[in-house]
């Protein structure tokens, strides 16, 4: 059974709307992400927790928002989208501490669309 | 963070073993070094580990130079399902499990 979800899986969006991508994991991790990956390149980090109530911004931040309500459920808000946000988000989980602290655990992607 | 190099792309045929290399000159003493692999409309999953000489798992072997500036993935028995991005990533764990991710290694596996 899947341990990191996302929803939605695809989303079509307009230009200055407010899109939120939600990601539940049921690993018991402390540390959460959100990466964005654009065609043919690798993840970018946007923004990581390390637990409920926590965010912290990634190496590409401007343009979103991350909420961490509960240790299961980490958001990426963005408030006005924009068709330079069209691309494959992942979120993933892992535990950030031990012999194999980055080891995480994604989930399937959502697909965005800004239009 | 040490600056990662992989070839951007590989070919092999199913049967055969396939080693996928990685320079990172610049890796500090606090570094490990981690191989993920995204198949199609997947995330990435997590293959190996290691922080120096030689570590095997279930699905991989990783060998590690002695001056820890190069790396080697070794798949053995590619099948059409190891066909994938392969992606080397240096990092310490003063950052809590940040990835940082490159372009990867391309592997296309023939039949």
């Amino acid at each position: 059974e899947a341990a990191v979800t996302q929803s939605p899986r695809n989303k079509v969006a307009v230009t200055g709307g407010k899109v939120t991508l939600s990601c539940n994991q049921t690993n018991n991790h402390n540390n959460m992400y959100w990466y964005r990956q654009d065609t043919g390149h690798g993840l970018r980090l946007i923004h990581y927790s390390y637990g409920a109530g926590s965010t912290e911004k990634g190496d590409i931040p401007d343009g979103y928002k991350a909420s961490r309500p509960s240790q299961e459920n980490f958001s990426l808000i963005l408030e006005l989208a924009t068709p330079s946000q069209t691309s494959v988000y992942f979120c993933a989980s892992g535990e950030g501490t031990g012999e194999n602290y980055a080891e995480q655990f994604f989930g399937p992607g959502t697909r965005l669309t800004v239009l | 963070l040490a600056k990662t190099t992989q070839p951007p792309s590989m070919e092999a045929y199913e049967g055969q073993e396939v080693n996928v290399s990685c320079s990172h000159t610049n890796i500090a003493t606090s570094e490990y070094i981690y191989w993920y692999r995204q198949v199609p409309h997947q995330g990435p999953q997590f293959i190996i580990q290691g922080y120096k000489d030689y570590v095997v798992n279930e699905v991989a072997s990783l060998f590690i130079s002695a001056d820890r500036k190069l790396s080697t993935l070794s798949l053995p028995w590619v099948s059409l399902r190891d066909a994938a991005v392969y992606y080397c990533i240096v990092t310490d764990g003063a950052n809590t499990g940040k990835l940082t991710f490159g372009d990867g290694t391309v592997l296309t596996v023939k039949p």
